[in-house]
Formats: C-alpha cells, sequence, structure tokens
C-alpha cells in the first residue's frame, strides 16, 4: 500500500484538461514543497515533468502543470495528446523514516 | 548528457545475493550537490524507492528493507552499487538507477529487469 494516494486511472479526450491528485500528509506532501510528478510510458523509465510541487524542467510541455493545497498535490494536463497516454507517479520527500514516499501511480487514457 | 547505465545480472537464485551497479557517464558522481538513487518496480507494479546516496556517502534505506540493502559510491569509477541480500521472487523488479537534485530525480537509467528464480 503506497504512502501517498493517487486515482488509479483517469481518462480524458484529445485537447481537452485533466487532473491527477496526490493526496499525503503533514509529514510529507503538506509539509514540504518537494513533490515531483513522473510520467512513465509502458517499458521505459520514469521521466521528470513537474518537481518542488510546480516547477517544469526544461523541456517539458508548458502543457504540464502543479499545484498543492493542503495535504494534496495535483498535475494538470492541458490540450492532451495521444502522447500524453502514460502512467504517472508523484513522490514527495518525507520526514518520516523513509525519506521518499510514492503515489500508486495514475493510468492516464487519452480517449 | 547525463547518462545512466544500469548493470545487472538478469537471474538470480533465491537467498543469495543481488548486486548492481549504475555507471554515470556525462558528469562527475562526486559533484555537488548530487545525490544517486535506486528504485525498483515489480512487474505490473508500480515505483518503489529502495535507497539514495549523496556525493559524500551519506547513505539513506527504504526501511522496509533496510535489513538487507547496502548502497555505495565509487567516484574513481564514477559508479554507485547497490547491494540486496537474501532475494526472494518478491525481489524481481526491475531496477532503475536515478540522479537526486535537490529533492527530485532528473536523470534516470533505462532500467534492468532482475529475476529471482530458483
Amino acid at each position: 500500500q503506497s504512502a501517498l494516494t493517487q486515482p488509479a486511472s483517469v481518462s480524458g479526450s484529445a485537447g481537452q484538461s485533466t487532473t491527477i491528485s496526490c493526496s499525503g500528509s503533514s509529514s510529507d506532501v503538506g509539509g514540504y514543497d518537494f513533490v515531483s510528478w513522473y510520467q512513465q510510458h509502458p517499458g521505459k523509465a520514469p521521466k521528470l515533468v513537474i518537481y518542488d510541487v510546480s516547477n517544469r524542467p526544461s523541456g517539458v510541455s508548458s502543457r504540464f502543470s502543479g499545484s498543492k493545497s493542503g495535504n494534496t498535490a495535483s498535475l494538470t494536463i492541458s490540450g492532451l495528446q495521444a502522447e500524453d497516454e502514460a502512467d504517472y507517479y508523484c513522490i514527495s520527500y518525507s520526514s518520516t523514516n523513509s525519506l521518499w514516499v510514492f503515489g500508486g501511480g495514475t493510468k492516464l487514457t487519452v480517449l | 548528457q547525463l547518462q545512466l547505465q544500469e548493470s545487472a545480472p538478469g537471474l538470480v537464485k533465491p537467498s543469495e545475493a543481488l548486486s548492481l551497479t549504475c555507471t554515470v557517464s556525462g558528469g562527475s558522481i562526486s559533484s555537488s550537490p548530487y545525490y544517486w538513487g535506486w528504485f525498483r518496480q515489480p512487474p505490473g507494479k508500480g515505483l518503489e524507492w529502495v535507497a539514495t546516496i549523496s556525493y559524500r556517502g551519506s547513505t539513506y534505506y527504504n526501511p522496509s528493507l533496510h535489513s538487507r540493502i547496502t548502497i555505495s559510491i565509487d567516484p574513481s569509477n564514477n559508479h554507485f552499487s547497490l547491494r540486496l541480500n537474501s532475494v526472494t521472487a518478491a525481489d524481481t523488479a526491475v531496477y532503475y538507477c536515478a540522479r537526486n537534485l535537490r529533492y527530485h530525480y532528473d536523470f534516470w537509467g533505462q532500467g534492468a529487469l532482475v529475476t529471482v528464480s530458483s
């Protein structure tokens, strides 16, 4: 069982927007602005798409954005494209004895 | 461009030890402020953090695996390694190495599948 809670799946039509949530606690998501999001296509390595809650690495599309409210972080993907179909994971720094905590992953389907 | 490449045995027998190495190219493993980590992903399941080591050699372990794992760094060969003792079928996974920069992992290796089976 993952420390952070993500929906198992979300879907959206091409061109629309979708949001993936990541719920934790005050020991991780709520206590620090160190949430990052990773995109993983089947058989591929994870790719960083958002770090420190809302920052985009160089080269990542501006269609990806992140935010946080309380103990819940969110990843929003606007203008959905077929290539966005993948699994998405959130990771947070944690003040518990496990330095990094993960969400269980969300499968995004683009309709 | 920084690249990370995992080396792993592929197949390990139950109760034996598993050793993995991540070779870093395009940058120095000793550079501040980078840390270096291992993750794993059982077939069809989610990602799990295994261990992280700093450029100075400070270590951090997943509590659920702590008793069985050791992470180390070798600046002379620009690589870092993971040893997992007493493996079982539950340790079958794709193992990834990655670079940590200030609380996020920005570069990842392609992953190496390790199967535990007799």
